[in-house]
């Protein structure tokens, strides 16, 4: 079946540095792609997506690609912010259905 | 516009009683959807609305777990005879048109359920 892996976290960072959440993907047919993202207290909300191969989804400063050779969307950002912590998590959608990831913790510290 | 609402938010109960959890979509959304986030098993897909089309229940962990949803708009997610594994984050979510590519989910804030 289909399914998702994401880097374990925490992932603790000081402001400005550059994030990087690798995710990897196995699917039957072609899915569309997304990361979801959890600030503290909030629910989830969509980060950016991409619906087939070498699309770039990009949104506040984060980009991904989707890498069909390597069944990858890395998450990366340049210069993260504190604003920036929460919970990533990466997911796909073949059909009706969302499977994610197990989440990143990221912590960005000033 | 209004997002996708839940309620109650949190939600205590005693090992063995029913709950019922319900979910309002965005408006003109004709896919529901409903998941569950746990410590133990992360995110998971427990069952998908589509119009006036049967359910998609597979997700559906036991058969304590049912979901209807009247209208095409309300939706309840029903547990019987709750079980403290039953403890977790219930998910609601909405789309547009569901099962498109790239058709975007948008979910609500959840309701925590604790079962003692």
């Amino acid at each position: 079946g289909d399914s998702v892996t994401q880097m374990e976290g925490p992932v603790t960072l000081s402001e400005e540095a550059f994030l990087t959440i690798n995710c990897t993907y196995t699917a039957t047919g072609y899915p569309s792609l997304f990361w979801y993202v959890q600030y503290p207290g909030e629910g989830l909300q969509l980060l950016l997506k991409a619906t087939k191969a070498d699309d770039k989804g990009s949104n506040k400063g984060f980009e991904a690609t989707y890498r069909k050779e390597t069944t990858s969307f890395h998450l990366e950002k340049g210069s993260v912010q504190v604003s920036d912590s929460a919970v990533y998590f990466c997911a796909l959608a073949a059909g009706n259905k969302l499977t994610f990831g197990g989440g990143t913790r990221v912590l960005v510290k000033p | 516009g209004a997002g996708v609402s839940q309620s109650p938010s949190n939600k205590v109960t005693e090992k063995g009683k029913d709950v019922e959890l319900r979910c309002d979509p965005i408006s003109g959304h004709t896919a529901l959807y409903w998941y569950r986030q746990s410590l133990g098993q992360g995110l998971e897909f427990l069952i998908y609305f589509q119009g006036n089309s049967a359910p998609d229940k597979s997700g559906l962990p036991s058969d304590r777990f049912s979901a209807e949803r009247t209208g095409g708009s309300v939706s309840t997610l029903t547990i019987q005879r709750t079980q403290q594994e039953d403890s977790a984050v219930y998910l609601c979510a909405s789309s547009l048109a569901g099962a498109q590519p790239g058709d975007t989910q948008y979910f609500g804030p959840g309701t925590r359920l604790t079962v003692l």
